[in-house]
Order: structure tokens, then C-alpha cells, then sequence
């Protein structure tokens, strides 16, 4: 069974800082890799897709690596803000079952 | 263009009645999830439907079904609601199996 896991749970960084999120997961046989974006009451804004073969995906600020082989991927956010601020979770996509798998989050707070 | 919408916002219901939560997209997406999230058990996928006319279920599909009669709408039924189905209900959609997910605001659901 595919277990996804985020540490830590939360952080907090002050403006300006570099963000880095972990995410690991038991089963490397996946087709993809997502990361999405939570803010409180609202539903997931997706952020980047990083595809079973490609190592990683870039948008603006965001950075997301990928390394099936020891089963981690990392989000990278450059120059914090504090809209910046919310949940971030990742998923692994597989193919069995059409089944999307969510980490628990980072809740990430950036203080001005 | 809306994306996806879900009714309703939030809901109140008695334990042992029926109730359906709706989901529509006007994206033209062929895949579509349900999703329920709760504390500490994250987000987990209920059914899905790949295309319109099929359903597949996921990883907590029991008290719970759905069909898919057009692309654009895929509700889920509670049959008879339990106190247990107490969560928040969100809906997603993908362009093709394996895509991009993106995901409706969210039912928030009490059964009491």
C-alpha cells in the first residue's frame, strides 16, 4: 500500500526565506507526482505535475525534484511571502486504481 | 469559465437520511474523483469515474455511490447517512486519466 509522507507537519519561516518541503513516499512505482496548494476552508489549487520520468518542474518561484528511485520529492519555494503562506500537499499518482495518494501536508506560515 | 462547481456549500443532515452532493464541470474533463478530507486521515479518493458512463471505486467507497451520466456532472449519494460520513467532500477533474487534477470549493457535511 503506497504511503505518502510530509515532514515537518509545520514551519515557519520569516519573508524572504527560501522554503523547502519534503515529501516521501514507499511505492516508486508511480506515473506521477503532484503538489498542490491549501488555503483554510478552500479547496486544492494544483501547483506543479511532475511527470514518473522527469527529475523536475519549474513554475516562477516554485521548484518541485523528483527521485523515484529513493522515493522523495522536494518543493522548492524561493523568496517567501506571506501569501505564500497556507497548506502544502503532495500526492503520488498510480496507475492501479487511477488513485491519487495524499501526503498530511506542511502548513507554512510566512511572517512579514 | 467557472471550472468546478460543487452544491451545496454546507450541509446539516440527520443521521439515516439520503443525501446527494453534486459536482459540475465545465472544463470538458473526461476524469472525475471524489474526494473526502478529515483530520488527521488527510484526503482520500471515495470513487472515480474515468469517463462518462463508467465508475470505479476508491479507497473508502462503502455508504457511498455515484454516477456519471454526462461529462460535465458526477454526483455522489449518501444512501442512508451515519455520523462517520461527517467530513468535507470535495470533487475533482482531470482532463485525461493521470492529468492535472483540479479540485471544486469543497461540501462541508455534518451528520448528526
Amino acid at each position: 500500500k503506497q504511503e505518502v509522507t510530509q515532514i515537518p507537519a509545520a514551519l515557519s519561516v520569516p519573508e524572504g526565506e527560501n522554503l523547502v518541503l519534503n515529501c516521501s513516499f514507499t511505492d516508486s512505482a508511480i506515473y506521477n507526482l503532484q503538489w498542490f496548494r491549501q488555503d483554510p476552508g478552500k479547496g486544492l489549487t494544483s501547483l506543479l505535475l511532475i511527470q514518473s520520468s522527469q527529475r523536475e518542474q519549474t513554475s516562477g518561484r516554485l521548484n518541485a525534484s523528483l527521485d523515484k528511485s529513493s522515493g522523495r520529492s522536494t518543493l522548492y519555494i524561493a523568496a517567501s511571502q506571506p501569501g505564500d503562506s497556507a497548506t502544502y500537499l503532495c500526492a503520488v499518482f498510480k496507475a492501479a486504481g487511477n488513485k491519487l495518494t495524499f501526503g498530511g501536508g506542511t502548513r507554512v506560515l510566512v511572517k512579514p | 469559465i467557472a471550472g468546478i462547481t460543487q452544491a451545496p456549500t454546507s450541509q446539516i443532515l440527520a443521521a439515516g437520511r439520503r443525501m446527494t452532493l453534486r459536482c459540475t464541470q465545465d472544463m470538458r474533463h473526461n476524469a472525475m474523483y471524489w474526494y473526502r478530507q478529515d483530520l488527521g486521515l488527510g484526503l482520500r479518493l471515495i470513487h472515480y469515474s474515468n469517463t462518462a458512463g463508467t465508475t470505479g471505486k476508491g479507497e473508502v467507497p462503502d455508504g457511498y455511490s455515484v454516477s456519471r451520466a454526462n461529462t460535465d456532472d458526477f454526483p455522489l449519494t449518501l444512501a442512508s447517512a451515519v455520523p462517520s460520513q461527517t467530513s468535507v467532500y470535495f470533487c475533482a477533474s482531470s482532463s485525461e486519466y493521470g492529468d492535472t487534477q483540479y479540485f471544486g470549493p469543497g461540501t462541508r457535511l455534518t451528520v448528526l
